[in-house]
C-alpha cells in the first residue's frame, strides 16, 4: 500500500520563486491537509480539504494556495517563496471515524528558501 | 485559538514506565490523539481518545479527562527504539487536528 505520497523529498528555492508540492493518497479519504513543522513549534495546519472541490484555511495559510480537483490529489502551491517558508512540509490524509480516527502522513518535503 | 501544552523533554530508563502529559484549550473539542515521530521521519498514529478513560494498545496507553482538559500517554517497558518525539493532537469541530509542540523522549540504558 502506497498510503500518502509526497514529492519532492527535498527542494531548494530562491526567494520569489514559486513551486508546487505534490501529495497523493490511495485510501479514498475525503479529508486531506497540509502542515508545516518548524523546530520547537510542532505541526501547524496550513490548509485542509474535506472533499473534492472544497478547501479551507488552517492556522498559517498566508503565502500558500491549495486546490482539490480529485479525491486523490491535494497539491500545495507556494506563490512567492520567502525565507520564512523554510520548513518541513507534511501532507496528511485522514479517516474520520470515532476510535478509528487516524491521520496518515507522507514522508515530508524539506524545503529551504535562500 | 487552540493551544496544547506538553513537556518539551523527558528522559527515562530502558524497561521503565513514562507518562507524557498534555493539557489543551480548544474550541469544539472532539477527541485527543497521540503521534510518534522519529528524527527525520513522518508522524505516525499511536492512539485516539474520543471518550473519557483509558485506551490500551500493547505497551502504549492513553487517557483522557474532558472535565480537566487533560490527557496523557503512558509508555510501558520502554525500549531504546521508543526514543522519539511524541505529539498530542486535539480534534476540533471542523475535523481538524491541532498539534502540541511535542515531547522529546530519550530512553537511556
Amino acid at each position: 500500500n502506497a498510503g500518502v505520497t509526497q514529492t519532492p523529498k527535498f527542494q531548494v528555492l530562491k526567494t520569489g520563486q514559486s513551486m508546487t508540492l505534490q501529495c497523493a493518497q490511495d485510501m479514498n479519504h475525503e479529508y486531506m491537509s497540509w502542515y508545516r513543522q518548524d523546530p520547537g513549534m510542532g505541526l501547524r495546519l496550513i490548509h485542509y480539504s474535506v472533499g473534492a472541490g472544497i478547501t479551507d484555511q488552517g492556522e498559517v495559510p498566508n503565502g500558500y494556495n491549495v486546490s482539490r480537483s480529485t479525491t486523490e490529489d491535494f497539491p500545495l502551491r507556494l506563490l512567492s517563496a520567502a525565507p520564512s517558508q523554510t520548513s518541513v512540509y507534511f501532507c496528511a490524509s485522514t479517516n474520520w471515524g470515532g476510535a478509528n480516527t487516524e491521520a496518515f502522513f507522507g514522508q515530508g518535503t524539506r524545503l529551504t528558501v535562500v | 485559538g487552540q493551544s496544547l501544552e506538553q513537556p518539551s523533554e523527558v528522559t527515562a530508563v530502558e524497561g521503565a514506565i513514562v507518562q507524557i502529559n498534555c493539557t489543551y484549550q480548544t474550541s469544539g473539542f472532539y477527541g485527543l490523539s497521540w503521534y510518534q515521530q522519529h528524527d527525520g521521519g513522518a508522524p505516525t498514529f499511536l492512539s485516539y481518545n474520543g471518550l473519557d478513560g483509558l485506551e490500551e494498545t500493547g505497551r502504549f496507553s492513553s487517557f483522557l479527562s474532558r472535565s480537566d482538559s487533560y490527557g496523557y500517554l503512558l509508555l510501558q517497558e520502554l525500549q531504546m527504539k521508543d526514543s522519539a518525539s511524541y505529539f498530542c493532537a486535539a480534534q476540533t469541530g471542523a475535523n481538524n487536528l491541532f498539534f502540541g509542540t511535542g515531547t522529546r523522549l530519550t530512553v537511556i540504558p
